[in-house]
């Protein structure tokens, strides 16, 4: 299995706060890393794909970087409406691994 | 656009089997995607249970696998996920997805819980 560990677990922060969730792949995964977010009893939405690819209607504050083993997820300013939790997900093996999620809370 | 919704039992007795279904619509079930089953037990994150093609070719976790069973009726434009033995373990959110190189879009989620 391939595993996936975010960093933090969890993280504090204030409206307009430059926000990074850092994931990293136990082997290497080319750019196959997709990130969602997750509201309290809601399903996962796609954010990111393919590392850096934003998904069509997600605002232009969300970016992705990365390739290989160690991948960012970056909130350029973050908005009332982004606290949430952010999962990161590999693609590159048919047994798709999540990452732990990253629980990004008000400060 | 594409809406995916569970539907099934929401309390299995353990070492019962849960049987689940997802309904597509907006899009046809052999549209190309892979269809997929991933869960999360309350409070936790997400494991991938398996996924099947329209041509009925699966994929499963391997923590999973021995009782697994993903099935597709192209028929009814839906696909099923039956988990045999179930145990305390198993209760989880179930989700069903589209796959194609990244899940989306995502059915609502229903809870399941497994007790006597």
């Amino acid at each position: 299995d391939i595993q996936m560990t975010q960093s933090p677990s969890s993280l504090s922060a204030s409206v307009g706060d430059r926000v990074t969730i850092t994931c990293r792949a136990s082997q290497t995964i080319g750019v196959s890393l997709n990130w969602y977010q997750q509201k309290p009893g809601k399903a996962p939405k796609i954010v990111i794909h393919a590392a850096s690819s934003l998904q069509t209607g997600v605002p232009t504050r969300f970016s992705g970087s990365g390739s290989g083993t160690d991948f960012t997820l970056t909130i350029s300013s973050l908005q009332p409406e982004d606290f949430a939790t952010y999962y990161c997900q590999q693609s590159h093996s048919t047994l798709f691994t999540f990452g732990q999620g990253t629980q990004v809370e008000i400060k | 656009q594409v809406h995916l919704q569970e539907s099934g039992p929401g309390l299995v007795k353990p070492l019962g089997t849960l049987s689940l279904t997802c309904g597509v619509s907006g899009d046809s079930i052999t549209s190309g995607h892979w269809w997929s089953w991933v869960r999360q037990p309350p409070g936790k994150g997400l494991e991938w249970i398996g996924e099947v093609y329209h041509s009925g070719a699966t994929s499963y976790n391997p923590s999973l696998k021995s009782r697994v069973t993903i099935s597709v009726d192209k028929s009814r434009n839906q696909f099923s996920l039956s988990l045999s033995f179930v145990t305390a373990a198993d209760t989880a959110i179930y989700y069903c997805a589209a796959f194609n190189n990244w899940f989306d879009p995502w059915g609502q989620g229903i809870l399941v819980t497994v007790s006597s």
